[in-house]
């Protein structure tokens, strides 16, 4: 248990579904992350959040919409997406962002498949 | 630019035995931090160990340990008396001070531990 809890663990969808996924963490942590990893490719960072403000955004397409409403919840919301969108979602939280950092912790991942 | 370079796409060990996982990184930060993952099969990421770059002593965490060379900017991860459960992929990532408050992972390793 690593007190990060992502629902659902696997999520199939169709292409013109809306669907979200969730991140939970009761670590006391201000800092949590999206991040997705595609097969044969290294992990990309989709969004961070630091006291439940959006501080990066590396270009993600907008048919994900990250939504921040505690510092204990992260959601991923999905709307129309692509076959290329398949792959394992990862969650993470750390106390904060930066390398003061001595720990930061995952959740297990949902694993989406776009049909 | 930021870079973490894990030169062993597969590694294979023998049950018991030692192993060292390479991770070499660029930054011309002061201060940053350095994390080993493991993430096996189901998904998950697991934290194992954590070094900072001002720590003056290697970090140890039971079975695992981080040889840290600065100079060289490598942080290797070293398990000792494998066991079967190790066999996963193994993440070097490096959390920086001005790079957009995330981490950076490497490509990582698929440890085979051999029976």
């Amino acid at each position: 248990e690593t007190g990060v809890t992502q629902t659902p663990r696997h999520l199939v969808m169709g292409m013109t579904n809306k669907k979200s996924l969730k991140c939970e963490q009761h670590l006391g942590h201000n800092a949590m992350y999206w991040y997705k990893q595609s097969a044969k490719k290294p992990l990309e960072l989709m969004f961070v959040y630091s006291l439940e403000e959006r501080v990066e955004n590396n270009s993600v397409p907008s048919r994900f919409s990250p939504e921040c409403p505690n510092s204990s919840h992260l959601f991923l919301h999905l709307h129309t997406l692509q076959p290329e969108d398949s792959a394992l979602y990862l969650c993470a939280s750390s106390q904060d962002t930066g390398p003061t950092n001595t720990e930061a912790f995952f959740g297990q991942g949902t694993r989406l498949t776009v049909v | 630019a930021q870079k973490i370079t894990q030169t062993q796409p597969g590694m294979f060990v023998q049950e018991k035995e030692a192993v060292t996982l390479d991770c070499t990184y660029d930054t011309s930060d002061p201060s940053y931090g350095l994390f080993w993952y493991k993430q096996p099969s189901s998904g998950e990421m697991i934290f194992l160990i954590y070094q900072g770059s001002y720590d003056q002593q290697n970090a140890t965490e039971g079975r695992y340990s981080l040889n840290f060379q600065k100079a060289r900017k490598s942080a290797n991860l070293v398990i000792s008396a494998s066991q079967l459960g190790d066999s996963a992929m193994y993440f070097c990532a490096m959390i920086l001070d001005n790079y957009g408050q995330n981490f950076v992972f490497g490509p990582g390793t698929r440890l085979s531990v051999l029976p």
